[in-house]
């Protein structure tokens, strides 16, 4: 049974470029949500998806999007990265209701 | 609005010795209580978590915790660490029954020596 799958592992952009990352959820769990993790720091939230819906929003900017797909995979994208997006993003999945929530192993973005 | 605080950003201890991870948490409704283990490089794993019933819950790796209501706590204990252990480790809380988001603490950086 396959975990949560992230991809790419690593990205390198330079700023003003758009960036997407990609999440499959761990079989059977049908909620998305994506967290960013800065060096040194906790992950901090920045969306939930589920019924191809934005359910929740943490407190980033416009410039960071998101989709939920049918099968339950979900992108996040990024437009006018800037050096500050430098981070691990991890995408987290769980089943409805559920408050547990099963995290990928990340994608680390370089901004240069 | 929630907030997790873990006191300590790094704790030395020597193998086999006991350890304890504090975590403190605020929160104006009742919350479910985590904790997650980042080993280098890699993602979050769960370790144990707290959703009702017995406040001692054991996790993986030998990991137990104890939630405290009045005191607004769930530190992480181990009686006796591996070097294997070495990691970051993050305490983190959900509003009950909301399937919402995590909220995290700065983590505890447990460095295992011998």
């Amino acid at each position: 049974d396959a975990g949560v799958t992230q991809s790419p592992t690593h990205l390198i952009k330079t700023r003003g470029q758009q960036v997407t990352l990609r999440c499959s959820p761990k079989s059977g769990h049908d909620t998305v949500s994506w967290y960013q993790q800065a060096l040194g720091q906790g992950p901090q939230f920045i969306f939930q998806y589920y019924e191809e819906e934005e359910r929740q929003r943490g407190n980033f900017p416009d410039r960071f999007s998101g989709h939920q797909f049918p099968n339950y995979s979900s992108e996040l994208n990024v437009n006018a990265l800037l050096l500050g997006d430098s981070a691990l993003y991890l995408c987290a999945s769980s089943f409805s209701g559920s408050d547990i929530q099963y995290f990928g192993a990340g994608t680390r973005l370089s901004v240069l | 609005a929630q907030s997790v605080t873990q006191l300590d950003s790094q704790v030395p201890v020597f193998e086999e010795a006991p350890v304890e991870l504090r975590c403190n948490y605020s929160s104006s409704v009742s919350v479910y209580l985590f904790w997650y283990v980042q080993y280098p490089n890699q993602g979050l794993q769960l370790l144990l978590k707290y959703l009702s019933g017995s406040t001692l819950v054991k996790g993986i790796n030998g990991f137990e915790a104890e939630f405290n209501k009045s005191q607004t706590s769930f530190h992480l204990r181990k009686p006796s660490v591996h070097i294997s252990d070495t990691a970051e480790y993050f305490c983190a809380v959900i509003d009950t029954g909301t399937a919402s988001k995590l909220t995290f603490g700065t983590g505890t950086r447990l460095q295992v020596t011998l």
